[in-house]
């Protein structure tokens, strides 16, 4: 089955750089993945996804990007502010109802 | 109504309780999940109803029974727990299979 390794499991950076945080997944069918952002205490709540026919997403101060040949893909947020502070997951599915998560990065952005 | 909906927002039970906990969801979506979250880790993957029809069942004990009444319901049913169950629980919703997942706010349960 899918396998999705995520690196970092802690970030920590300063108020207005920029966080990269990196996924691999196992299984070539895999065309779709998302990322979610979890806040203390909160629900997991998407922020970005990209499909296998696309390289690159973007939305405001995130970005996505996807390598099919190495499975790889990796969440950008440029610009990182405090209320950036949270657990990011990336995950990865088949086209069925199965998404399986990364461990998680936890994410500090120091004021 | 982007929201999905669940009760109780806590629940402390008995290992001879029987509880339930209840999701709703009325953005017409036909996929629900239960998963099943412990501290420090992502979602675990319990169950999958889709378009009311059980579709995938992560071979989750049998102290775990969940339900689709209607298209918009899901409950799971939680008998003879153990502590090591203690987790939060959360349903999701979604259009179909590869798409957005919309959680609900979870359910934090303790087995004592």
């Amino acid at each position: 089955g899918e396998n999705v390794e995520q690196h970092p499991s802690t970030l920590s950076v300063q108020e207005g750089d920029s966080a990269v945080i990196k996924c691999t997944y196992s299984d070539s069918a895999s065309n779709y993945f998302p990322w979610y952002k979890q806040e203390l205490g909160k629900r997991p709540q998407l922020i970005i996804d990209i499909r296998s026919n696309v390289g690159e997403k973007k939305d405001q101060r995130i970005a996505v990007t996807l390598n099919k040949t190495a499975k790889h893909f990796s969440l950008h947020i440029t610009e990182t502010q405090p209320e950036d502070s949270a657990v990011y997951f990336c995950a990865a599915n088949t086209g069925g109802f199965k998404t399986i998560f990364g461990a998680g990065t936890r994410l500090f952005v120091k004021a | 109504d982007t929201e999905v909906t669940q009760t109780p927002k806590h629940l402390v039970m008995g290992m001879t309780n029987k509880k339930s906990l209840k999701c709703e969801q009325h953005m017409g979506h036909r996929a629900m999940y239960w998963y099943k979250q412990k501290a420090k880790k992502p979602p675990e993957l319990m169950f999958v109803y889709s378009y009311e029809k059980l579709s995938i069942n992560e071979s989750v004990p049998s102290r775990f029974s969940p339900e689709c009444p209607n298209s918009s319901l899901l409950n799971l049913h939680l008998h003879a727990l153990q502590p090591e169950d203690s987790a939060l629980y959360l349903c999701a919703s979604s259009l179909g299979g590869a798409g957005e997942a919309f959680f609900g706010q979870g359910t934090r349960l303790t087995v004592v």
